[in-house]
Order: structure tokens, then C-alpha cells, then sequence
């Protein structure tokens, strides 16, 4: 398959504390982006890697990629119970103009 | 800016029965993709459309499976005969110009039943 796979299934956290995310793919990438999911709502993106960049901030969201690795990681700092969702990494495959492959996303719990 | 819209956002109906989901994208938006989410199976790409056009349909599980683009501001996707199987969150999502490789955008799903 070429879906991106993350890691791990599930993840319990304490308010607070900060929550890592990893994905990895097989083949080579175009970019990669993490989305956010709440209960019963649709997929909200998060931010977007190109292939040629190594880490993006957004607010609390850190992201690295490592193409050597064909792994990337999605880091909330100081994460709050709002933050308890199921979070999903999609890669665009080299060819650029190809959609998205969503891997089987992580369940965050962040508990108060 | 309203969102992705689609509608209902849950359909109960009995199996062999014919379902029509709809969606409205973001306006100016030019991809649009249809999605199903299984606990099983994640989230699968089932078609998408640019410009109107059907440009991927490998993912359309079955013939009783159909969708249509008639303008750029509408979209169905028809299930019939619908079978128990088929129970699923279907997600419409759209995204805008250059490639299908963009940020995209979901609506709210229609949350499925078939009994």
C-alpha cells in the first residue's frame, strides 16, 4: 500500500504534556500534510511539508520530515483537551499532481 | 466563507433502496473529491472531479456506485441498490487551483445506515 502509516494507533496524554505523532510512507513524496478530526466532523488540515523542507511551526504544531527516513512527526506542545482528536498524515506522491493518500490516523486523548 | 456543505448529514434506509448524497464545494474551489470512512478500512478516495470533470473513479467500489458533477457548485454521489455494506461516513472535500496535491477542505460527512 501506498498510504502513509502512523504511529501510534492511540495515545493517552495528560493536559499539559506534549504528544508525538509519527507517520511513515514508502515511496518518494511531493509534500505531506497532517489533518485533525473531531468526533463526528469532518478532516481540518493542520499544515503542509514540502519534500524539500525539514521542519514547520504552526502555533503549538511542530512537523518534521525526513525523506531520508520516509518518516515524518507531528509534534503538539503543551497539549490541551481540545486537542483530543484523531489525527491523519496524506502524502502526494513524486508525480506532484496526484491526490491525496491518507494514512489510518492516530487517536489522541489529552486528558484534563 | 461557508464551508463544504453536503447533505443530509445521516441517512437510515433499507437495503436496496437508492441514496443520493449531495455536496456543495467552497465557491471558485476546482477539485472535488469523495471519500468513505470505515472503522476497517480509514479513509478511502472513492472519485474526484476537476473542473467538472471526472478525472478518477478507481476507487468507486461497485457499478451501483455513481457520481456527477453537473456544475461547479454541486455534486451527488448515488449508491443504488444500496446494500448494508455500504454503511459508512461518506466525506466530500474540496480544494482549489493548481493540482489535486493542495490542502483540501471537508465537509461534515453523511453518516450512512443501511439495514
Amino acid at each position: 500500500s501506498q498510504q502513509g502509516e502512523e504511529d501510534p494507533q492511540a495515545l493517552s496524554i495528560q493536559e499539559g504534556e506534549n504528544a508525538t505523532m509519527n507517520c511513515s510512507y514508502k515511496t518518494s513524496i511531493n509534500n505531506l500534510q497532517w489533518y485533525r478530526q473531531n468526533s463526528g466532523r469532518g478532516l481540518v488540515h493542520l499544515i503542509l511539508i514540502r519534500s524539500n523542507e525539514r521542519e514547520k511551526h504552526s502555533g503549538r504544531l511542530r512537523v518534521t520530515l525526513d525523506t531520508s527516513k520516509k518518516s515524518s512527526s507531528l509534534l503538539i506542545t503543551a497539549s490541551r483537551a481540545a486537542d483530543t482528536a484523531s489525527y491523519f498524515c496524506a502524502t502526494v506522491f513524486n508525480s506532484g499532481n496526484t491526490p491525496l493518500v491518507f494514512g489510518k490516523g492516530t487517536r489522541l486523548s489529552v486528558i484534563a | 466563507d461557508a464551508g463544504v456543505i453536503q447533505s443530509p448529514r445521516h441517512e437510515v434506509t433499507e437495503m436496496g433502496q437508492e441514496v443520493t448524497l449531495r455536496c456543495k464545494p467552497i465557491s471558485g474551489h476546482d477539485y472535488l473529491f469523495w471519500y468513505r470512512q470505515t472503522m476497517m478500512r480509514g479513509l478511502e478516495l472513492l472519485i474526484y472531479f476537476n473542473n467538472n470533470v471526472p478525472i478518477d473513479d478507481s476507487g468507486m467500489p461497485e457499478d451501483r456506485f455513481s457520481a456527477k458533477m453537473p456544475n461547479a457548485s454541486f455534486s451527488t454521489l448515488k449508491i443504488q441498490p444500496s446494500e448494508p455494506r455500504d454503511s459508512a461516513v461518506y466525506f466530500c472535500a474540496s480544494s482549489g487551483t493548481g493540482s489535486s496535491n493542495q490542502p483540501q477542505h471537508f465537509g461534515d460527512g453523511t453518516r450512512l445506515s443501511i439495514l
